[in-house]
């Protein structure tokens, strides 16, 4: 079945600098990656998305990268602030269907030190 | 708006207990699904449902129900508690689709003794 590896499990950087985040996908007809950042004691939050007809896409200090051949794609922050802290999954569709079913990725633990 | 909201918030059962989780949303979305959050293996789909009547399985179904009897509400059953079932239980819903994100409630933290 569908599976998706995310790596790093833990990530920590010094305010300012770059995070970036992979994940990989094993089936070839997904078409939908959304990133999610959870916070302590809550769901978790959409923060950006990108489907299979684009192969970048940026929202502020947050982008994400897709490479449709190679079945991988990558979340990257720039100036990292304290309040990024959380923890990201990244997830993809399962299949071509609308009903949007994910499969996640285990997460990665973001830490930014002041 | 309310969004998504999850009850309860806490529960703790004895194996061989049964409970509902009890999730509603307010954006008139078709789509609704349950999800369970461990440790280390991200957020696993338990059943989802495509509209009010309608449920389907996702990853991990075996041992939970569901109903959508009403369009704002998707209901989690689980018939004999097992300690494996302790988790983190998660409910989203969509606008129907392939367009749209979903939308988490905020958890409920189940576990089982």
């Amino acid at each position: 079945g569908e599976n998706v590896e995310q790596h790093p499990s833990t990530l920590s950087v010094q305010e300012g600098d770059s995070a970036v985040i992979k994940c990989t996908y094993s089936d070839s007809a997904s078409n939908y990656f959304p990133w999610y950042k959870q916070e302590l004691g809550k769901g978790p939050q959409l923060i950006i998305d990108i489907r299979s007809n684009v192969g970048e896409k940026k929202d502020q200090r947050i982008a994400v990268t897709l490479n449709k051949t190679a079945k991988h794609f990558s979340l990257h922050i720039t100036e990292t602030q304290p309040e990024d802290s959380a923890v990201y999954f990244c997830a993809a569709s399962m299949g071509t269907g609308g009903y949007n079913k994910l499969i996640f990725g285990a997460g990665t633990r973001l830490a930014v030190h002041p | 708006n309310a969004g998504v909201t999850q009850t309860p918030k806490f529960r703790v059962l004895k194996t061989g207990q049964s409970m509902t989780l009890l999730c509603a949303q307010d954006m008139n979305h078709e789509y609704m699904y349950w999800y369970r959050q461990d440790p280390g293996m991200g957020l696993r789909l338990i059943h989802y449902s495509v509209g009010e009547g309608t449920t389907a399985k996702g990853e991990v179904p075996d041992g939970y129900n569901v109903s959508r009897l009403k369009k704002q509400n998707f209901l989690l059953g689980l018939e004999s508690a097992a300690p494996s079932q302790t988790s983190v239980y998660f409910c989203a819903s969509k606008e129907g689709g392939s367009r749209g994100e979903q939308y988490f409630g905020p958890g409920t933290r189940l576990t089982v003794t």
